[in-house]
């Protein structure tokens, strides 16, 4: 099984800047790794898949990068409504598909 | 417009078996590359894959929990079953259904979930 570890546990940031979380994978996962957005009481959202390709909908400030076993999702300038757990789910070990603990993002 | 709605017992006693329909549209389990998943998530844990199932019934379980899974389809009905056996209060969490996106090889897939369904909250208690 491959396992999904995303840093920092918690990130706290001010509304407007920049938060930078990271996923890294116990072995690696070439760009096969999605991005979800969970805000409490609702299901999560696909934000990113293939690394770095946004899904549909998704605002030009999300951003993802990395391959192998290091990844990183980028939101550039904050909105309230980002303000969320954040998971990684690797999807190269299929069947094996494995989450991140995630990463909750708050204000500051 | 793609949607998926579970539903299922909110409250099942140790040992008893749970079942969860998924019920869909806007795809169809009849066409080729198509799949429904199961994801859940304990409350304030991460989430946890579980099992999938594709157009042509090709079965896929979680190691950890494969003894107890069993995923069946309607293609008719649009619809997706989990059943898990001998529930225990650690089984406790939202359990959701998605569509798996990506591709299929011959041999393999590549898969990650959108959309996903509402979820619904199973609690194992006696």
């Amino acid at each position: 099984e491959i396992v999904m570890t995303q840093s920092p546990a918690t990130l706290s940031v001010s509304p407007g800047e920049r938060a930078t979380l990271s996923c890294r994978a116990s072995q690696s996962v070439s760009s096969n790794l999605a991005w979800y957005q969970q805000k409490p009481g609702q299901a999560p959202r696909l934000l990113i898949y293939g690394a770095s390709t946004r899904a549909t909908g998704i605002p030009a400030r999300f951003s993802g990068s990395g391959s192998g076993t290091e990844f990183t999702l980028t939101i550039s300038s904050l909105q309230s409504e980002d303000f969320a757990v954040y998971y990684c789910q690797q999807y190269n070990n299929w069947p094996l598909l494995t989450f991140g603990q995630g990463t909750r993002l708050e204000i500051k | 417009q793609i949607t998926l709605k579970e539903s299922g017992p909110t409250l099942v006693k140790p040992t008893q078996t749970l079942t969860l329909t998924c019920t869909f549209s806007g795809f169809s389990l009849s066409t080729s590359g198509v799949g429904v998943g199961w994801i859940r998530q304990p409350p304030g844990k991460a989430l946890e894959w579980l099992a999938l199932i594709y157009w042509n019934d090709d079965k896929r379980y979680s190691p950890s929990l494969k003894s107890r899974l069993t995923i069946t389809k309607d293609t008719s009905k649009n619809q997706v079953v989990l059943t898990m056996t001998n529930m225990d209060p650690v089984d406790t969490a939202t359990y959701y259904c998605a569509r798996p996106r990506g591709y299929c090889s011959s041999t393999s897939c590549r898969n990650w979930f959108d959309p996903w369904g509402q979820g619904t909250l199973v609690t194992v208690s006696s």
